[in-house]
């Protein structure tokens, strides 16, 4: 059965460190989401991604975040200088029309 | 903004009984999704619920949903062990007759325990 896939599965980094976050939606799926999940907390959206442009972004989604579609597979979720606060599990999700999403096993970021 | 409640947040259960988990939430919407979460894993998807009187059932599991009350139920059959995890219901306001963008809100989940 064909899922959502995310790389690295743990990453560490230092605060002010730029990072990448890496997801393979499933192949024909249309739209494509980044969520976060801060330990203990509840699951929070941050961006949506449809036709090779940004759909819907949250206020946590400032302009130290970026999404990027570069070849037909990848979608990635950059930080360009991460704060402790960054420190979460970062969810890839994918749907094909824009309804039941189905999610990737997540990455875990820790900021140091 | 757009606010998705559940209770209880926290459940401890019986193996054999049944109970009941709600989500409210408070602005109109006719989707719902029901996500399961074991500790360190992702969100695996239960049901999608997507109209008013909408009612799915998967083995132990039943949602249903009432679009004019804002409330959707998940309710649980002879709970067995491995039902045990945290269950989020999510509401997604922005289906506009044929387009969506998913902007999902999540409920703040509600761990299940079920213990013999």
């Amino acid at each position: 059965e064909p899922e959502v896939t995310q790389t690295p599965s743990h990453q560490v980094t230092q605060m002010g460190q730029e990072v990448i976050l890496r997801c393979v939606p499933i192949s024909n799926h249309l739209y494509f989401y980044w969520y976060r999940q801060i330990l203990g907390q509840k699951v929070e959206f941050l961006v949506s991604f449809y036709n090779n442009e940004i759909s819907e972004k949250s206020e946590i989604f400032d302009d130290q975040f970026s999404v990027e579609r570069p070849d037909g597979s990848n979608f990635t979720l950059k930080i360009r200088s991460t704060k402790l606060e960054d420190s979460a599990m970062y969810f890839c999700a994918s749907s094909v029309y824009g309804n039941e999403q189905f999610f990737g096993p997540g990455t875990r970021l820790t900021v140091l | 903004e757009l606010k998705v409640e559940q209770n209880p947040l926290f459940l401890s259960m019986q193996e054999g009984k049944n109970y009941t988990i709600y989500c409210n939430y408070s602005t109109t919407s006719d989707r719902l999704y029901w996500y399961r979460q074991d500790p360190g894993k992702s969100l695996e998807s239960l049901f999608v619920l997507l109209s008013n009187g909408a009612v799915k059932q998967e083995g132990r599991l039943m949602a249903s949903l009432d679009t004019k009350a804002r409330l959707s139920t998940l309710h649980i059959t002879a709970a067995v062990h491995d039902l045990s995890a945290t269950y989020f219901c999510a509401v997604d306001p922005t289906w506009a007759g044929g387009t969506s963008y998913g902007k999902l809100t999540f409920g703040q989940g509600t761990i299940l325990t079920v213990h013999p």
